[in-house]
This record gives structure tokens, C-alpha cells and sequence, in this order.
């Protein structure tokens, strides 16, 4: 079955320095990536997505290439707030009305 | 735009009661509803696919008795647990989906189900 493999955290960085959070996939056919953020009590939402191979999502300074050659959807950002800390979910969808397959997420803090 | 609700947002109840988890799509229409479970420090598993109007599609190992999920219009689902256990405690998590599609879900705060 379709499956989602993300860096496991916490990842913890100083303000301004550069983000990335790895995400492979592993998926028949063709699906949507998406990266999801959640908020320390709050649901989650949907940061960036990508439906098709080579798509760049980006958001809010954040960046992730559907690279189909790797199964990869890694996300980036080149100078990360503090507002940034939260839990990132990696997600794949096979397509139309079906449910979202995750990643674990990744807890991100950023250190003023 | 694409607010989703969810009610109540802690429920305690004790062992063997019922639980109704309410889900709204406060300012579109979703054809179609899905529910999540959240272990501590885990991912998010997929329940079941609730269409408008159609029974719900459960997931290998979601046993369809035991989580009731009734989408009987197109900006509200609900999951009944019934018989709740101790095992059953969990977040529970519901998105929805535009009518449009494209993939895009949009999710609820999520409710926190404590059975005693």
C-alpha cells in the first residue's frame, strides 16, 4: 500500500537558519503531495502542494518539488521565524475523493 | 474560507457509553467527509470516507459497528463511537473536501476522546 516516510524530529534550529525536512513516498501510479502544518493547539493546515511531477508548492516562504524520480517532496525554507515551530506532516493522496496517507510529522522548533 | 468545525472538542465519557463527534464545513459544501485517528505522538490514520448521502467506506481494521458515521448533508458528518472503551480513547480528526475536488482537504480542530 501507499506509504509516506518523513524525518522523524524534533529538528530544532536557531532563527535564520535554513529548513529542510526530508519526505519520500512510496505510491502506485501518480499521486498529490501535500505538506501539512500543525499548530501547537490548533487543527491542521494545508501548507503547500504539488500534483504532478516537477510542481513546485510554496507558501508562506516554504518550498517542496514533486521530484518523481526519487519519490521525494522535500520541504524547504531559507530563513526560519520562530512562528514556524510546529508539527509538519508529509501527505500523499492517490487521486479524486480518497483519504490522505501521512507521514509521522516532524516537530520543528526554532530557537530565538 | 474553507473553515471546518468540530464538536465538541474534549469528551470524557465512561466505558461503555456513546459519543457523537460532530463535523461542519462552515462555509462550503463537502461531498465528501473523511475521519482520522491520532495516537499520541503518531501519525494520522485513516478511518473512513464518508460520501453525502452513501454509506461510509471503513478502512481494513475500522469496524463499521463499532464507529457510526452518518454524512446526512453536505456540510455535516458525524461519528458515533459506541460502547466506548478505554482503547478507544483517542483524537479523533475530520476533514472535508470541496465539492470541486482537486485533492485539497481541509481539516478540523479535532476532538479529544478520554473513556474512562
Amino acid at each position: 500500500g501507499d506509504s509516506v516516510t518523513q524525518m522523524e524530529g524534533p529538528v530544532t534550529l536557531s532563527e535564520e537558519a535554513f529548513l529542510t525536512i526530508n519526505c519520500t513516498y512510496t505510491a502506485t501510479g501518480y499521486p498529490s503531495l501535500f505538506w501539512y502544518v500543525q499548530y501547537p493547539g490548533e487543527g491542521l493546515q494545508l501548507l503547500l502542494k504539488a500534483t504532478k511531477a516537477d510542481d513546485k508548492g510554496s507558501n508562506k516562504g516554504f518550498e517542496a518539488t514533486y521530484r518523481k524520480e526519487t519519490t521525494s517532496f522535500h520541504l524547504e525554507k531559507g530563513s526560519v521565524q520562530v512562528s514556524d515551530s510546529a508539527v509538519y506532516f508529509c501527505a500523499l493522496s492517490a487521486g479524486g475523493a480518497d483519504g490522505l496517507t501521512f507521514g509521522k510529522g516532524t516537530h520543528l522548533i526554532i530557537q530565538p | 474560507g474553507a473553515v471546518v468545525s468540530q464538536h465538541p472538542s474534549r469528551v470524557i465519557c465512561k466505558s461503555g457509553t456513546s459519543v457523537k463527534i460532530e463535523c461542519r464545513s462552515l462555509d462550503f459544501q463537502a461531498t465528501t467527509m473523511f475521519w482520522y485517528r491520532q495516537f499520541p505522538k503518531q501519525s494520522l490514520m485513516l478511518m473512513a470516507t464518508s460520501n453525502e448521502g452513501s454509506k461510509a467506506t471503513y478502512e481494513q481494521g475500522v469496524e463499521k459497528d463499532k464507529f457510526l458515521i452518518n454524512h446526512a448533508s453536505l456540510t455535516l458528518s458525524t461519528l458515533t463511537v459506541t460502547s466506548a472503551h478505554p482503547e478507544d480513547s483517542s483524537f479523533y480528526i475530520c476533514s472535508a473536501q470541496t465539492s470541486g475536488g482537486a485533492d485539497t482537504q481541509y481539516f478540523g480542530p479535532g476532538t479529544r476522546l478520554t473513556v474512562l
